[in-house]
């Protein structure tokens, strides 16, 4: 069964930094595609990075850009975000995520998501 | 990267089919065959019904199908049911090798 679960979330100040963590299960990690996917409250879906399989690259929305950074750590199937100089809009919940194969455009397994709250 | 756009609500009667649209643009939608489709239910993480435009993973409904023309990709819910009522997000890959969703449409069985 593939489990993912993410943690790491809580309040923060502006610009203020944060690190998530995603811990993975039940499939091969080190393989695979990885996404962060957030929803500001009462929101929709935002993209926000992916990291491809072996962390040969990396990719952010234009709005984290320079502030975020998302690494993997394959012996302890862990996926993480860094976040740095967070901002009030940065609020939400934050989804880790699997693509269906490593060059996959779709996801396919989802975590129930950590809190993060950006505010003084 | 803008979202792409959806219209924020569709409603329809039970049996009736409903469609959602999801324009883009050229360097999207438009231009790769990479477009996805997810129902989220209040509360819950999201749940991919289409994939590739058309493509339906195991275990997905046939009341859900996915078409493409232009710059605008549609999601189509036929025989509507009173589960159906939840929130339903497009995708697609981008020009940028990076990802955009959808405003997102909440289906509303009458």
């Amino acid at each position: 069964e593939v489990l993912l679960v993410e943690s790491g979330g809580g309040v923060v100040q502006p610009g203020g930094s944060l690190r998530l963590s995603c811990a993975a299960s039940g499939f091969r990690f080190d393989d695979s595609t990885m996404h962060w996917v957030r929803q500001s409250p009462g929101k929709g879906l935002e993209w926000v990075s992916l990291i491809t399989r072996h962390g040969v690259t990396t990719y952010y929305a234009d709005s984290v850009k320079g502030r975020f950074t998302i690494y993997r750590d394959d012996s302890k199937n862990s996926l993480s975000l860094q976040m740095n100089s967070l901002r009030t809009e940065d609020t939400a919940l934050y989804y880790c995520a699997k693509a269906e194969t490593y060059d996959s455009s779709w996801i396919d397994f989802w975590g129930q998501g950590t809190l993060v709250t950006v505010s003084s | 990267q803008s979202a792409l756009t959806q219209p924020a609500s569709v409603s329809g009667s039970p049996g009736q089919s409903i469609t959602i649209s999801c324009t883009g643009t050229s360097s999207d939608v438009g231009g790769y065959n990479y477009v996805s489709w997810y129902q989220q239910y209040a509360g819950k993480a999201p749940k991919v019904l289409i994939y590739e435009v058309t493509d339906r993973p195991s275990g997905v409904s046939d009341r859900f199908s996915g078409a493409k023309s232009g710059n605008t990709a549609s999601l189509t819910i036929s025989g509507l049911q009173a589960e159906d009522e939840a929130d339903y997000y497009c995708s697609s890959y981008t020009s940028s090798s990076t990802y955009v969703f959808g405003t997102g449409t909440k289906v509303t069985v009458l």
